[in-house]
């Protein structure tokens, strides 16, 4: 079955500190991967999305995502933390067929501290 | 204006009431989602539509209903509401680019 695993719940870096949150996957074949973010009180946001190609992929905010077929990982990582960056952030996997539905991992939730 | 708008943003209801979320779109897309969120759990899809004949039960479908009036409305029914179905709800569309666009969601409180 699909799963999507978010080993951290929680993260807290330092304000200009390098990020990395990790994403493990399990799926049939290659999947279609995404990052969201989900900042309070709002709905999700597109981060990136990687479906084939170049295996690291740049999104919106300064995100970058790595896949890796061989740990069946998707980790998403930003140089350098903004204050702004504060939120929930949540790995999917899916998109096949014509119905596109996404399974989702549990989410983690990243503290800036100033 | 939001592509796709979600009411009520905020609903308390008591237990064994019927309560409806609705949701509409204007960006046109075929598909449409419901799904759940809860702490710990990520989302959970409840049910999808590809089209106003077409549904189809997601993951956690028991005690929801769904009904998709038209291509840009999507409303999701419980029939009789319990206390485990207080959660953050968000409907989301999805076009053939396979993105999907998320609503600001309406947190059910079910007391």
């Amino acid at each position: 079955a699909q799963s999507v695993t978010q080993p951290d719940i929680h993260i807290t870096v330092s304000e200009g500190a390098s990020l990395e949150l990790r994403c493990n996957y399990s799926y049939g074949a290659t999947p279609y991967l995404f990052w969201y973010v989900q900042s309070p009180g709002q709905g999700l946001q597109l981060l990136l999305k990687y479906f084939s190609g170049d295996t690291l992929v740049q999104g919106i905010k300064g995100f970058e995502a790595e896949f890796k077929r061989s740990q069946s990982s998707f980790n998403l990582r930003k140089p350098s933390v903004h204050w702004s960056d504060a939120a929930e952030y949540f790995c999917a996997v899916g998109g096949y067929g014509g119905y596109n539905k996404l399974i989702f991992g549990a989410g983690t939730r990243l503290a800036v501290h100033p | 204006d939001a592509d796709v708008t979600q009411t009520p943003r905020n609903r308390i209801t008591k237990t064994g009431k019927r309560i409806m979320l609705e949701c509409s779109q204007t960006k046109g897309h075929d598909r449409m989602y419901w799904y759940r969120q809860d702490p710990g759990l990520g989302l959970r899809l409840i049910y999808y539509s590809f089209d106003v004949k077409d549904i189809n039960k997601g993951e956690i479908s028991d005690g929801y209903s769904v009904s998709r009036q038209a291509q840009a409305k999507f409303s999701l029914s419980l029939e009789s509401a319990i206390p485990n179905q207080t959660a953050l709800y968000f409907c989301a569309t999805s076009d053939s680019d396979k993105q999907a666009f998320f609503g600001q969601g309406t947190r059910l409180t079910v007391v």
